[in-house]
């Protein structure tokens, strides 16, 4: 079972580009979570998806941030405009559609430099 | 809001030397705990995780206690490993929608030969 994946890798933007990141979750995931990593800190929640449904974008720039999750294919970190502070790692997440507690799985990130 | 705080690093430990990560949190209800760690270059890896009070996980020689009474889930281990130098992080689920971690910022351990 192919653990989470993330393309690409290394992305570098100059600023005011766009930069799309993938995420495919592990087979059977339904629930995805984005994540952003800050140099020298810890991960921060932006969004958590579901097939087709936002659940909770809380954690998201209200501006040039979006995401989505379709019915086929990958999730979709977009960050439009990017500027020099959107330089991170990006981690994606994913669980099993398992409650009372998700245990989650992390792909090996994308990191975005913006020139 | 629910919060992690855990010990500042680096911590640079001699190889065979016990090894203790100090993390406490804020939640409301009953969170789930995690230890993740994260290797150079990598995206994070689950060591072990509690999902109530007085649960003990553990994982490769990592153990963590699940202390409803004094809020807390310390890593430990007893004899650490050149290997075992990575960033660990300590993490609690169950917010508000029960979707997200919330991370401490991490401490950095060094094993050194």
């Amino acid at each position: 079972n192919a653990g989470v994946m993330q393309n690409p890798r290394h992305l570098v933007r100059r600023r005011g580009q766009e930069a799309r990141l993938r995420c495919s979750p592990m087979k059977g995931h339904s629930h995805v979570y984005w994540y952003r990593q800050l140099p020298e800190e810890g991960l921060k929640f932006m969004v958590y998806l579901q097939k087709e449904n936002i659940i909770d974008e809380s954690g998201m720039p209200k501006e040039r941030f979006s995401a989505e999750f379709p019915k086929e294919g990958p999730s979709i970190l977009r960050i439009q405009q990017v500027v020099r502070g959107d330089s991170a790692a990006y981690f994606c997440a994913s669980s099993p559609p398992s409650l009372p507690y998700n245990e989650q799985f992390f792909g090996p990130g994308t990191r975005l430099t913006v020139l | 809001g629910d919060s992690v705080t855990q010990m500042e690093g680096p911590v640079t430990l001699s190889e065979e030397a016990f090894l203790t990560i100090n993390c406490t949190y804020t939640a409301t209800g009953y969170p789930s705990l995690f230890w993740y760690v994260q290797y150079p270059g990598e995206g994070l890896q689950l060591l072990l995780k509690a999902t109530k009070a007085d649960d003990k996980g553990s994982n490769k020689g990592f153990e963590a206690t699940y202390r409803k009474e004094t809020t807390s889930f310390h890593l430990e281990k007893g004899s650490v490993q050149v290997s075992d130098s990575a960033v660990y992080f300590c993490a609690l689920s169950g917010g508000g929608s029960q979707g997200n971690l919330i991370f401490g910022k991490g401490t950095k351990l060094s094993v050194k030969p």
